[in-house]
């Protein structure tokens, strides 16, 4: 199984700031590697896909990059409603994995 | 705009049966994959498996293989997840999601449905 580790588990940041969260995964698989936002009670939203693509509809703030076995997506000037969870997940092959999630706080 | 509508929330007992549902309501069920995840209370994300509604073939996780079904019936949109004997473990929401075969196959999600089981 593709293992995908997510850092860091939480983080703290004001609105404004950029913020960086990384998913490193245990074999290298291209770019099938998607990012996703939750909110509490929320069904996950795609953010990016493809590690670099950015979902119709979704802030330009937000950007996605890498490939191999690291990847991170990144908010460019963190916005109130960006507090949430973030998942990275792999799709190259089954069982597909999602990471541990990254939890932003408002500082 | 694809929509896909999970049945209601549930309340069981251990050792009791469940099925739930995800109805698409889209023109494609059989051009995509459909897969469950289950979010255990205040975790993470787990995919389950899936489903391929065109010709019902599944692919589950191992770490749940044996305990749960998927099935899918084609004639009326829906996919199913099952269980034949509850535990309190099972607990959680359970998300169905829409996946295109090919490339990263990014999930469309359900809006979820909450499982609790308790005696």
């Amino acid at each position: 199984d593709i293992q995908v580790t997510q850092s860091p588990t939480s983080l703290s940041a004001s609105v404004g700031d950029r913020v960086t969260i990384t998913c490193r995964a245990s074999l290298t698989f291209g770019s099938y590697l998607n990012w996703y936002q939750q909110k509490p009670g929320k069904a996950p939203k795609l953010l990016i896909h493809a590690a670099s693509t950015l979902q119709s509809g979704v802030p330009s703030r937000f950007s996605g990059s890498g490939s191999g076995t690291e990847f991170t997506l990144t908010i460019s000037s963190l916005q109130p409603e960006d507090f949430a969870t973030y998942y990275c997940q792999q799709t190259f092959n089954a069982p597909l994995t999602f990471g541990q999630g990254t939890r932003v706080e408002i500082k | 705009e694809v929509q896909l509508v999970q049945s209601g929330a549930e309340v069981k007992k251990p050792g009791e049966s469940l099925r739930i549902s995800c109805k698409d309501s889209g023109y494609n069920f059989t051009s995509y994959w459909i897969s469950w995840v289950r979010q255990m209370p205040g975790k993470g994300l787990e995919w389950m498996g899936r489903i391929d509604p065109s010709d019902s073939y599944t692919d589950y996780n191992p770490s749940f293989q044996g305990h749960v079904s998927i099935s899918a019936d084609e004639s009326i949109g829906t996919a199913y997840l099952q269980w034949g004997s509850l535990k309190a473990s099972d607990t959680a929401i359970y998300f169905c999601a829409r996946h295109p075969y090919y490339g990263s196959s990014p999930f469309t999600w359900g809006h979820g449905t909450l499982v609790i089981v308790s005696s």
